[in-house]
């Protein structure tokens, strides 16, 4: 079952300008996380935010998440050509399951 | 560290063939899940092992499928007798433990025709 769901679907920008995508989900989670796949790769774990965390930060990602409204976003700065890819959000539901993936975003970033 | 290896890269079969994809996992790793990704579906959960043992299977679509880890450092996937609607990118990923972060292989592109 899909959990989380990420908004928009795609997304297209120039190079140099932030580009911010959402994920929205339905049940409590212990921790949430995002991860990137550039085509024809495996998705690669970006960040993980913990349900009583507010925010994070690596390098040019910011993370943040919303327990009350069930929503976290993604933003990425001063992007570049290479930050093309799909973003995925991850939710760690409360119990004993395993990861549920959304159905990504896809970014394109144009130079 | 050499990441998750997942063999073959790209596997073009005729319907009704068997299909056997492997997976080696990072060491240490003790936990070990297939998915499936499809335009229509997106990444889909067929099922995890835990030390070895299958612990969630549910997401296998058929009795076609079928997922085996004899050992901590190999799992493969087979797929007997295999249909069209197979053809799909799957996935083997590992992590230390249920809700970590997952370390995804590059995947198989599988094609039936």
């Amino acid at each position: 079952s899909q959990q989380g769901e990420e908004d928009p679907q795609a997304l297209s920008i120039q190079e140099g300008e932030n580009a911010t995508m959402n994920c929205s989900y339905k049940t409590s989670i212990n921790n949430l996380q995002w991860y990137r796949q550039n085509s024809g790769r495996g998705l690669v774990h970006l960040i993980l935010i913990r349900s009583n965390e507010r925010e994070k930060h690596s390098g040019r990602l910011r993370v943040t998440l919303d327990t009350s409204k069930k929503s976290s976003s993604l933003l990425i700065t001063a992007s570049r050509a290479a930050d093309t890819a799909s973003y995925f959000c991850a939710t760690d539901p409360s119990g004993n399951t395993p990861l549920v993936f959304g159905k990504g975003t896809r970014l394109s970033v144009i130079a | 560290d050499a990441g998750v290896i997942q063999s073959p890269r790209h596997e073009v079969t005729e319907m009704g063939q068997e299909v056997t994809l492997r997976c080696k996992p990072i060491s240490g790793h003790d936990y070990l899940f297939w998915y499936r990704q499809t335009m229509m579906r997106g990444l889909e959960l067929l099922i995890y092992f835990n030390n070895n043992v299958p612990i969630d299977d549910s997401g296998m679509p058929e009795d076609r499928f079928s997922a085996k880890m004899p050992n901590a450092s190999f799992s493969t996937l087979k797929i007997q007798p295999s249909e069209p609607r197979d053809s799909a990118v799957y996935f083997c990923a590992s992590a230390t433990d249920r809700n970590q972060p997952q370390h995804f292989g590059d995947g198989t592109r599988l094609s039936i025709l």
